[in-house]
This record gives C-alpha cells, sequence and structure tokens, in this order.
C-alpha cells in the first residue's frame, strides 16, 4: 500500500521569500501524486499533480513541485509567498491501480509574516 | 455548477444525540468520499462509495458510524449515538472517474461539536 510522509508539520516564512514543502511518498511503482491547499474554514483544492512525464509540474496560484523518483519526493515550490499562502498544504499518493483512493499525508501549516 | 454541497456547517449536540450529516456531490460525479479531519489524526478517509456503492468502508471507527447513498445526488453520515471524541470536520468530496488519479473536489466541511 502506499503512504506519504510530510516531515514539516508548521512552517513560518516571511512574505517574499521563497517556500519548498516536503512530501515523501512510499510506492512500489510509479505513483499519481497531489498536492491541495486547505484555507482556513475550507474544503481541500487541487494546487497540482503528476502523473508522467514532465517531473517539473506547474499549478495554481504560482506554485510548481518537481518529482525526483531517487528520492522518493514530490516538494513543493514558490519562489515568492504572498501573505494570501497562509494555508494549509496536503501531499497526497495515489496508486496505478486506478480505484484505489488517494492516501493523505498529515500536512503542514503554512504562517506568513510581515 | 455549486460544487459540492454540505449540510450543516456547523453542528453542535450533546452526547447520546444522533447526528445526521449530509452531502451533496457535484452533479454527474460518480465517486463520492466521507473524511473526518482532527488536529490529532489530520485527515481520514472514513468511508467511499463508486456508483451509489459503498467500496471500501474500512475508516468508519466502529458501529456508531454509519453512511447510506441512496441515489447519486446525496449521501448521508449518521452518527448515533455521539460521543464527545467525534468532534472534528467532516467533508465529503466528489470525482469523476477513478480514484487513483482524479481530482477530488472537496466541500466546505461540517464542523460538529459533541458537548
Amino acid at each position: 500500500a502506499q503512504s506519504v510522509t510530510q516531515p514539516d508539520i508548521h512552517i513560518t516564512v516571511s512574505e517574499g521569500a521563497s517556500l519548498e514543502l516536503r512530501c515523501n511518498y512510499s510506492y512500489g511503482a510509479t505513483p499519481y501524486l497531489f498536492w491541495y491547499v486547505q484555507s482556513p474554514g475550507q474544503g481541500l483544492q487541487l494546487l497540482l499533480k503528476y502523473f508522467s512525464g514532465d517531473t517539473l509540474v506547474q499549478g495554481i496560484k504560482g506554485f510548481e513541485a518537481e518529482f525526483k523518483r531517487s528520492q522518493s519526493s514530490f516538494n513543493l515550490r514558490k519562489p515568492s509567498v504572498h501573505w494570501s499562502d497562509a494555508a494549509e498544504y496536503f501531499c497526497a499518493v495515489g496508486a496505478g491501480s486506478g480505484n484505489t483512493p488517494l492516501v493523505f499525508g498529515k500536512g503542514t501549516r503554512l504562517s506568513v509574516i510581515a | 455548477d455549486a460544487g459540492v454541497i454540505q449540510s450543516p456547517r456547523h453542528e453542535v449536540t450533546e452526547m447520546g444525540q444522533e447526528v445526521t450529516l449530509r452531502c451533496k456531490p457535484i452533479s454527474g460525479h460518480n465517486s463520492l468520499f466521507w473524511y473526518r479531519q482532527t488536529m490529532m489524526r489530520g485527515l481520514e478517509l472514513l468511508i467511499y462509495f463508486n456508483n451509489n456503492v459503498p467500496i471500501d468502508d474500512s475508516g468508519m471507527p466502529e458501529d456508531r458510524f454509519s453512511a447510506k447513498m441512496p441515489n447519486a445526488s446525496f449521501s448521508t453520515l449518521k452518527i448515533q449515538p455521539s460521543e464527545p471524541r467525534d468532534s472534528a470536520v467532516y467533508f465529503c468530496a466528489s470525482i469523476l472517474g477513478l480514484a487513483s488519479y482524479n481530482e477530488q473536489f472537496f466541500g466546505p466541511g461540517t464542523r460538529l461539536t459533541v458537548l
């Protein structure tokens, strides 16, 4: 079965600084990988996803993520953080069998300071 | 499209009472998921339906929890009797297609407080 680890529970960055949120997965084959964002009081929203092909994936709101098979990682990045990016971020992994539900990480809470 | 609709948005009840949470998935979506989110456990998948049929309910914590999907446009999650440890935010999500690689659309959640 697949699993996903987000090592950082909480990260604080200054507005305008760069951001990298870590995600490590465990799965025997090529996984489907996702990043979701949850703003306060709301449900989760898809930021980006990786299935195959180019290992650098662009998403909404200026986010990108890079799949590194050798490191079993799918880290999320943004070059310049805005105050509105303060939220909880979830990495998720899907298995190749098609109809197996995603497994979500426990999330990383991002705080943005002026 | 209105997105996934959940009701109520907030529910406060007393221990021992029955609680029913409701979800209307996006029209045309064929799979529906119920999640529970707490600070301690994070986001947990409770149950998942495909074409109105429960596929995996291994995440349902105990017999006090039950879920139904009588038709493609409506699902309920019931807790009877409720306990304080059931306090959490409950999310419903729906997808079109297979679960492993299609985007899940989440509702806004129901915040449940059991006193």
